[in-house]
């Protein structure tokens, strides 16, 4: 089954510390892109970061960058600094394949930031 | 402002009772999308097209249809809804395919089927 794991429902971090949410999926196909989502309380669905896998580089938006393990099929996000604003439940996920438009989402992570 | 609609925000309906959700994008894109939100489960595909008058099956398109006559909406049917559609709905647009580009969500559409 095509999948996209995110193992952590909740997580909490203080403000201004550094938190990682992990996320792991299958595939068969070699160059492919990976996304993270973030949805604040508003509901509001943006993009946060995009990996594309023949990349080695990891790529990095401001305080957001990504870990990512092509052989391990691991795609974790850090947040850097975190501030109240990061608190949203942040979504992984992959294409089903190659120029089909199919789009597979993980569960989900919860994150809450403390001040 | 370049942004994706849908109409209505909230919905309370019966079982039975055929309606439609709109979509709309102001971005000229090619591609768009109908996800279902569920607790524990993400975001679930139910339709999405690459281009007008071209749609495709997600996963989860049982009791769902779509049209895409027009290259700016993609409305979502629920001919005879049922409890179990029960959910939080988005529709989605991007450039090209989802599994390159990014895609940009509307505000979303809270149905509750009794």
């Amino acid at each position: 089954a095509q999948t996209v794991t995110q193992s952590q429902p909740e997580m909490s971090v203080q403000e201004a510390e550094t938190v990682t949410l992990s996320c792991t999926y299958d595939t068969s196909e070699n160059n492919y892109y990976l996304f993270w989502y973030k949805q604040p309380p508003s509901r509001q669905m943006i993009l946060v970061i995009r990996q594309e896998a023949y990349k080695q580089q990891n790529a990095t938006e401001n305080r957001f960058s990504v870990n990512f393990q092509k052989a391990a099929k691991s795609f974790s996000l850090k947040i850097s600094d975190s501030q109240l604003g990061d608190t949203a439940m942040y979504f992984c996920a992959r294409p089903a394949s190659s120029n089909t438009g199919k789009l597979i989402f993980g569960q989900g992570t919860t994150l809450q930031v403390k001040p | 402002e370049a942004q994706v609609t849908q109409n209505p925000r909230y919905l309370i309906t019966v079982t039975g009772k055929k309606l439609t959700v709109t979509c709309s994008q102001n971005m000229n894109h090619e591609y768009m999308s109908w996800y279902r939100q569920d607790p524990g489960l993400g975001l679930r595909q139910i339709y999405y097209s690459m281009n007008v008058e071209v749609t495709d099956k997600g996963d989860v398109p049982e009791g769902y249809k779509v049209s895409r006559k027009e290259k700016r909406n993609f409305p979502l049917i629920l001919e005879s809804p049922s409890p179990n559609q029960t959910s939080l709905y988005f529709c989605a647009s991007s450039l090209r395919g989802a599994e390159t580009y990014e895609q940009y969500f509307g505000p979303g559409t809270r149905l509750t089927v009794t």
